[in-house]
């Protein structure tokens, strides 16, 4: 089983300043034969189910806001929110789907400072 | 849109099985692969396992002797039975559409139901 792990556990941020979340899976999930990660990032509000954000490590989902990023390769990835607003306050998870069973991390709760 | 939303018992005894439904919404289940996912109070995120209408089931290795997931194409829902279940089962559980890429064979999720929590309490 592929583990994920992300880093930090928790961040603060100011309104309007970047929030960078890491995730290192402990073993590659690129597919040579595609060129591609298979990486998904989520997001979760307080009360509410996980959505998708991001796959194939930085394609943004339909009608996710540009503010949000995902980059990397290979074992380590970032998602990237450029200016954080009120209502990106939640938890991120990061999950592979590289092989059988698919992964999380176990989440970064990202707050307002 | 697709819309999923889970259903069934919120307490179950140690030992008997827990049984849940998801219908689903704006979508023919027999279209696509779904899942089911579970996250204990505390914890992380842990799936359970996936299925599509014309294939084979797959399941967590961790839980494979004690989970079934199968369809209801007239009802449009998507059923999970867990045997045998302790306190350790106790959890949110969640449905979700899964995309399988054609490269390797396991998903992603989107769009997850509201989740609904069991607890296994006697």
């Amino acid at each position: 089983e592929i583990v994920m792990t992300q880093f930090p556990d928790s961040l603060a941020v100011s309104l309007g300043e970047r929030a960078t979340i890491n995730c290192k899976s402990s073993q590659t999930i690129f597919y040579r034969s595609t060129d591609k990660n298979h990486l998904a990032w989520y997001q979760r509000k307080p009360g509410q189910p996980p959505k998708q954000l991001i796959y194939w490590a930085s394609t943004r989902e339909s009608g996710v806001p540009d503010r949000f990023s995902g980059s990397g390769s290979g074992t380590n990835f970032t998602l990237t929110i450029s200016s954080l607003q009120a209502e990106d306050v939640a938890i991120y998870y990061c999950q592979q789907y590289y092989s059988i069973p698919p992964t999380f991390g176990q989440g970064t709760k990202v707050e307002i400072k | 849109q697709v819309q999923l939303q889970e259903a069934g018992p919120g307490l179950v005894k140690p030992s008997e099985t827990l049984s849940l439904t998801c219908t689903v919404s704006g979508a023919s289940i027999s279209n696509y692969y779904w899942s089911w996912l579970r996250q204990p109070p505390g914890e992380g995120l842990q799936w359970l396992g996936h299925l599509s209408y014309n294939g084979s089931p797959k399941y967590n290795p961790s839980l494979e002797s004690r989970v079934t997931i199968s369809l209801d194409t007239s009802e449009n829902q998507v059923s999970l039975h867990l045997t045998s279940v302790t306190p350790a089962d106790t959890a949110i559980y969640f449905c979700a559409r899964a995309h399988v890429p054609v490269t390797g064979n396991s998903p992603w999720f989107d769009p997850w139901g509201q989740g609904t929590l069991v607890t296994v309490s006697s």
